[in-house]
């Protein structure tokens, strides 16, 4: 049972256009969400984060939304550069004991055309 | 300003043998994750601990498969008699109580 869902294994865009990934979550528990961006043969970077008492998070051309009413949380990039080109990971953590597991999705490839 | 350190980055057993990978977490941190990763797959949960206790194993197989971190040293994930389909990209992730977690570089496992 999947708690945490990346439905599109993968997306591709036009350089200088907007990424937007998305992710869903089940389990209401969750209450902090993190994106991390991997490279093949790497480990997975930490890029942004939003905690569930926030909607929105930004960081220079990364943006977090959060909805917590749908349990749906998604990145924008913007705008895309060709370096952008990775998997992403959406992850959700709970607090406290075992619900502070980082729960991760499957990953979106994006790749972004020059 | 040492990251998340794992050892070795590849390492290549036979079937049958034991495979131990290391993790060293960030300065501060006291929460460890493992996790595998399958080719064409995401990242899987296997483990959480933290220092002298396992947090949650339910990503962990029943058998063959265990974590350990002690109070001193890294974090040890051991794979006794390995079998082909233990072949994969496993990685470790360290935190502090709360807050993100940061990943090491990863340790490719290939068993033969």
């Amino acid at each position: 049972d999947q708690q945490v869902k990346q439905n599109s294994p993968s997306l591709s865009v036009q350089e200088g256009r907007i990424s937007i990934l998305n992710c869903d979550y089940t389990n209401s528990m969750f209450d902090y969400f993190l994106w991390y961006k991997k490279y093949p043969a790497e480990g997975p970077t930490f890029l942004i984060s939003i905690s569930s008492i926030k909607d929105k998070n930004e960081d220079g051309r990364f943006t977090v939304f959060l909805n917590k009413s749908a349990k749906h949380l998604s990145l924008h990039i913007v705008p895309s550069q060709p370096g952008d080109s990775a998997v992403y990971f959406c992850a959700a953590r709970g607090y406290g004991g075992s619900q502070g597991n980082l729960i991760f999705g499957k990953g979106t490839k994006l790749s972004v055309k020059p | 300003n040492a990251g998340v350190m794992q050892n070795p980055r590849h390492l290549v057993r036979r079937r049958g043998q034991e495979a131990r990978l290391r993790c060293s977490p960030m300065k501060g941190h006291s929460h460890v994750y493992w996790y595998r990763q399958l080719p064409e797959e995401g990242l899987k949960f296997m483990v959480y601990l933290q220092k002298e206790n396992i947090i949650d194993e339910s990503g962990m197989p029943k058998e063959r498969f265990s974590a350990e971190f002690p109070k001193e040293g890294p974090s040890i994930l051991r794979i006794q008699q390995v079998v082909r389909g233990d072949s994969a990209a496993y990685f470790c992730a360290s935190c502090r109580d709360q807050g993100e977690a940061f990943f090491g570089q990863g340790t490719r496992l290939t068993v033969v």
